[in-house]
């Protein structure tokens, strides 16, 4: 089945020991998505990928990066995780053909835990 | 600034009763809204609604746009316990983006609505 997949479904490291999450899909779609997501809140978005293009949220910040080595793979790198980033990590992808409102879908996520 | 709100935040039913959950929007260059189902894991997609009026149905579940006013509602009847989730309400905003010049959709989520259906 067509899916979004996301690696490893739980992850514990250190504070400030860098740290990347993935991401892969087989439905073929131009456009994914990375968004934070804390405890008894909305999902929060932290970038999104057009194709190769890459977009940050004005309120991302820079400890959080991403790269997008072909269509079926993306990665989250946390650079010096602090304690606040422990969440779980959304990816999404959706089809950008029609101005990419579209429905997101989702993976599973992958819950990070800070020591 | 763009908005979404969801009310109530959280609300207890017992099985088989009817629920309405609501979702009002403030958001520029809308596209379209979308429910998903959150358990104790990611989202699941429930529907998306672009136009006014038009209900859209799967099983239990419905839920319908008013663009005029800016709200949607989802509607469950015959809750189950397996209904029992966080709702979440999302606007699929429109914007060009200048690097690309293309368009692209964003989604602004609500807070959500948790749902509790007691035996």
């Amino acid at each position: 089945d067509a899916m979004v997949i996301q690696n490893p479904r739980y992850q514990v490291t250190q504070f400030g020991k860098p740290v990347t999450l993935s991401c892969s899909q087989t439905l073929n779609h131009n456009v994914m998505y990375w968004y934070q997501q804390k405890s008894s809140q909305a999902p929060k978005l932290l970038f999104h990928y057009y194709d190769k293009d890459f977009n940050n949220e004005a309120d991302t910040p820079d400890n959080f990066q991403s790269r997008r080595p072909n269509t079926s793979f993306c990665f989250l790198d946390i650079r010096s995780p602090g304690l606040g980033d422990a969440a779980m990590y959304l990816c999404a992808t959706s089809s950008g053909t029609s101005g990419g409102y579209n429905e997101q879908f989702f993976g599973p996520g992958t819950r990070l835990t800070v020591l | 600034e763009d908005k979404v709100v969801q009310s109530p935040l959280s609300l207890v039913v017992h099985e088989g009763d009817t629920v309405t959950l609501n979702c009002s929007y403030e958001v520029t260059n809308f596209r379209s809204l979308l429910w998903y189902k959150q358990e104790k894991k990611a989202p699941t997609f429930l529907f998306m609604l672009t136009s006014s009026g038009i209900e859209k149905k799967s099983g239990r579940l419905s839920s319908i746009l008013d663009k005029k006013e800016l709200f949607s509602i989802l509607n469950i009847t015959a809750t189950q316990t397996g209904d029992s989730a966080v709702y979440l309400c999302a606007v699929a905003a429109y914007y060009v983006r200048m690097n690309y010049g293309g368009s692209q959709g964003n989604l602004i989520f609500g807070k959500g609505t948790k749902l509790s259906v007691k035996p």
